[in-house]
């Protein structure tokens, strides 16, 4: 059964930092690797998909990375604003679950002014 | 293009009623699913469907069905609510099943 853990659960950090936020799976044979993010109240909303043939995503400030076969990847937000306040969730689809994905907890992220 | 729409965003029910969770998307996907999210439990998918007529279980099914008539919808029945049921239900949709997810909204569901 995939298991998805991101780490750490919250992070506080002061406006302008650069952070990175850590996903791990334990099951190495997905499709994809995607990032979400979901503000207070709010659905999913999709930040970045890394196929399993890629290494990495860049969408802006954001940067997905993979490794497929240490079981991790990182999203890298550069410049933190305000508004990047949210959860943020990676999710994998495939493995041994063919066409389902599984979710990571999340980690909640403030970005103080 | 209004993506993934679910109804309703709010219902309260009585233990032992039913009532039919409705999701729809315009975006012509095969892949439609349904996921609860629960406090430190994260999204946990239910049930989901590679198309028309194809169906199946995610990770936590029972006490729910669902059937898919249409490529554009993929109803969510709860049978005989329960309490345990009270959650957040999200519908996500994708081309096939290994793209980019669009989620709905949610609707927040209390079962008394």
């Amino acid at each position: 059964k995939q298991e998805v853990t991101q780490i750490p659960a919250a992070l506080s950090v002061p406006e302008g930092e650069n952070l990175v936020l850590n996903c791990s799976f334990t099951d190495s044979a997905i499709y994809n690797l995607q990032w979400f993010r979901q503000d207070p109240g709010k659905g999913l909303t999709s930040l970045l998909l890394i196929q399993s043939s890629q290494r990495e995503q860049t969408s802006g400030r954001l940067n997905a990375s993979l490794d497929k076969s240490s079981g991790r990847s990182t999203l890298y937000i550069a410049a933190s604003q305000p508004g990047d306040s949210a959860t943020y969730l990676c999710a994998v689809q495939g493995g041994t679950n063919a066409g389902k994905s599984t979710f990571g907890d999340g980690t909640t992220l403030t970005v103080k002014p | 293009n209004a993506g993934v729409t679910q109804t309703p965003k709010f219902q309260v029910l009585k233990t032992g009623q039913s009532m039919t969770l409705q999701c729809a998307q315009d975006m012509n996907h095969e892949y439609m699913s349904w996921y609860r999210q629960d406090p430190g439990m994260g999204l946990r998918l239910i049930h989901y469907s590679v198309g028309a007529g194809i169906t199946d279980q995610g990770e936590v099914p029972n006490g729910y069905n669902v059937s898919r008539s249409t490529t554009e919808d993929f109803p969510l029945r709860l049978l005989s609510a329960a309490p345990s049921q009270t959650s957040v239900y999200f519908c996500a949709s994708s081309l096939t099943g290994a793209e980019k997810l669009f989620f709905g909204s949610g609707t927040q569901l209390s079962v008394l």
